[in-house]
């Protein structure tokens, strides 16, 4: 499957490949992290979400990773297919006011 | 209700013209969100209400735009003497208080083009 170190605007994958996106977040005291996937005209959509007491939470065919060390999020999709193809945002949510800050995008493109 | 409904879903308008959106939000979540959204960027936080209390605002919301949420049910952006840098997609979000994950939930936007 594919993965990336560093961030990437745009990935492109084989369908029944693995995905990994990344994200890097800026603020080392942010204590909770969402991933979203936002399709073409739609508003961003819940995928999975992580504590910073946590390194690692599984979902159904999703992973997330976070490093606090490097303040780093990883997304891993298993199986890639065609309706994963979307933009990926990791977000962090400031505690007191629930308000969300959006990382980079990935544009994930799945080739059948 | 089935999700965040905010209308309308497109909107053209002339520079200059005023403009407002209406963001109707799930019926039990007390706090609602404004966010804009440029292409290819991620949406970006304009500012929150909890139940009728405007409680936070960017500093990207100019004095040109403003917020209301009368009744602590539906909210209204209003967009006044409009801009073409103000082309964008406008989200709304709405969330019991407290949540940040599964429970927060987006609307399908409503993106403003400034001609």
């Amino acid at each position: 499957g594919e993965s990336v170190g560093l961030h990437l605007p745009t990935l492109s994958v084989q369908e029944g490949d693995n995905s990994i996106i990344n994200c890097a977040y800026s603020n080392s005291a942010s204590d909770y992290f969402i991933w979203y996937k936002q399709e073409s005209g739609k508003g961003p959509q819940f995928i999975i979400d992580i504590r910073s007491n946590m390194d690692k939470r599984q979902g159904q065919r999703v992973t997330v990773l976070l490093n606090k060390t490097v303040k780093h999020l990883s997304l891993q999709i298993a199986a890639t297919q065609p309706g994963d193809s979307a933009v990926y945002f990791c977000a962090e949510r400031d505690d007191n006011t629930g308000k969300l800050i959006f990382g980079q995008g990935t544009t994930l493109q799945v080739k059948p | 209700d089935t999700g965040v409904s905010q209308d309308p879903r497109h909107k053209i308008t002339k520079r200059g013209q005023n403009v407002t959106f209406r963001c109707d939000p799930i019926s039990e979540h007390n706090r609602l969100y404004w966010y804009r959204q440029t292409l290819g960027q991620g949406p970006e936080f304009l500012t929150y209400f909890q139940n009728e209390a405007q409680l936070e605002k960017s500093r990207l919301l100019s004095n040109r735009f403003s917020a209301e949420r009368p009744k602590g049910s539906f909210s209204t952006l209003e967009i006044q003497r409009t801009e073409q840098g103000d082309s964008a997609m406008y989200l709304c979000a709405s969330s019991p208080r407290g949540q940040g994950g599964y429970g927060y939930t987006f609307g399908s936007g409503t993106r403003l083009t400034v001609v």
